[in-house]
């Protein structure tokens, strides 16, 4: 059964912290994704990786950055948490075939006071 | 930009009945569309995929897909009240830099009423 996990469902940090969120996949997949979700604003997509040490930007990436260091995790850092980063955070992974679907992860809710 | 959009809803039908969902996107050169599942609180979930023209069912589940009219739906026949969720559209293409990125649309709520 495929599986991608993230390090946190719910979160709370102060405004100017630098906040990490974890996503770990056990599919062997090439390509990951990070996207926030809004109401009224749907699936934005921040940053993605199709391979270690590889990275692309997405629609969004101002105030994020992004690690791979290894094939099964993918890290997403708010370097200076604002309110405005207030948001449903999901990882995603697909094989590199890219035609494949994504598998996500369960989400983490991240607030910013 | 490439686009999709659908249908904000609220799409209500009565248990039983077929709903039907619709998406249409902006990028010509979009190889795969998805139809993903959200309920409240929750992460997506794929339900049905389709790459050709025509019609691809899946037990409840069709997915149709126009690419001439740039269009793709997905009906639900014998609504339940379990198909209660935010459905969203989903088309693959490659971006400006070539790598394959999947662009979402902001989904539609349906709400299927006992």
């Amino acid at each position: 059964d495929v599986k991608v996990t993230q390090s946190s469902r719910y979160l709370v940090k102060r405004t100017g912290e630098k906040v990490f969120l974890e996503c770990v996949q056990d599919m062997d997949h090439e390509n990951m994704f990070w996207y926030r979700q809004d109401p009224g604003l749907g699936l934005r997509l921040i940053y993605f990786s199709y391979d270690v040490k590889m990275k692309e930007k997405g629609d969004i990436p101002e105030g994020y950055s992004v690690s791979r260091e290894k094939k099964e995790r993918f890290s997403l850092i708010l370097e200076s948490a604002s309110t405005n980063q207030t948001s449903m955070y999901l990882c995603a992974s697909s094989s590199r075939s890219g035609v494949d679907e994504q598998f996500f992860g369960p989400g983490t809710r991240l607030t910013v006071l | 930009q490439k686009e999709v959009e659908q249908n904000s809803g609220p799409l209500s039908v009565p248990e039983g009945a077929i709903a039907s969902l619709n998406c249409t996107y902006s990028d010509r050169g979009s190889q795969s569309f998805f139809w993903y599942r959200q309920y409240s609180g929750k992460s997506p979930e794929l339900i049905m995929f389709i790459y050709s023209n025509g019609d691809k069912e899946d037990g409840r589940f069709t997915a149709q897909l126009n690419k001439a009219s740039q269009y793709v739906s997905l009906l639900i026949r014998d609504s339940q009240p379990s198909d209660s969720a935010t459905y969203l559209c989903a088309v693959g293409g490659y971006s400006g830099a070539g790598s394959y990125q999947l662009t979402f649309g902001k989904g539609t709520k349906l709400s299927v009423i006992p």
